[in-house]
């Protein structure tokens, strides 16, 4: 199993491009998670899914929209770069509600925006 | 959700016990202890949980005091590689926004 993977790794974007990072999982998982990571800040939470399909916003989701068309693809997607959205971001997925604690979280997108 | 307090950093000798404190004094009955950790530069771990009696796996041991008003996790013998940030986290079972503060940086020293 690969577990949770985020594509690309890093990149890249000037002020006002548009993106979309994937999170892939192959645990079948029903709920995946949207993080961002700043110095200083810990990691907080943007968007979440419960199920294909469905998504619900967290802690920071400004800016940011995502899309479950498949259980196991979580996409975020910024649709105008600002360079207040350079951080790191993390993918997570977990088994269903009465998992959700136990959260597996993928290697990261180390974003920068110009 | 109760609010979690952690030393920012700690330091521990390598093959000693790590003890890592969380104060969490507003802790609700239906509320759980958790913790992750976060190896530089990798997403969070999970590692261990807990309502209310001590709990041990593979990785560490959770002490949650009578009164719940706080933990400790046990690392019982602390390797290099266990240098990492490590977060306790308060909330009710199956709750699904786990929020992250800033967690206690955790150095093994050779």
């Amino acid at each position: 199993n690969a577990g949770v993977t985020q594509t690309p790794k890093f990149r890249v974007l000037k002020t006002g491009q548009s993106m979309t990072l994937l999170c892939a999982q192959d645990m079948n998982h029903e709920y995946m998670y949207w993080y961002r990571q700043d110095p200083g800040m810990g990691l907080r939470l943007i968007h979440y899914s419960v199920g294909e399909g469905t998504t619900a916003k967290g802690e920071v989701p400004d800016g940011y929209n995502v899309s479950r068309l498949k259980k196991q693809n979580f996409l975020l997607g910024l649709e105008s770069a600002a360079p207040s959205q350079t951080s790191v971001y993390f993918c997570a997925s977990s088994y269903d509600r009465l998992f959700a604690y136990e959260q597996y979280f993928g290697p990261g997108t180390r974003l920068t925006v110009t | 959700d109760a609010k979690t307090t952690q030393p920012p950093s700690m330091d521990c000798a390598e093959g000693r016990a790590a003890n890592l404190p969380c104060n969490h004094s507003t802790i609700s009955g239906n509320e759980y202890v958790y913790w992750y950790r976060q190896i530089h530069s990798q997403g969070p771990q999970y590692i261990i949980h807990g309502l209310k009696n001590n709990e041990t796996n593979e990785m560490a041991s959770l002490i949650i005091t009578e009164d719940r008003k706080s933990s400790t996790l046990i690392l019982p013998h602390a390797t290099l590689r266990d240098t990492a940030v490590y977060y306790c986290i308060v909330l009710p079972g199956g709750y699904q926004k786990v929020t992250f503060g800033i967690g206690t940086k955790l150095q093994v020293i050779p």
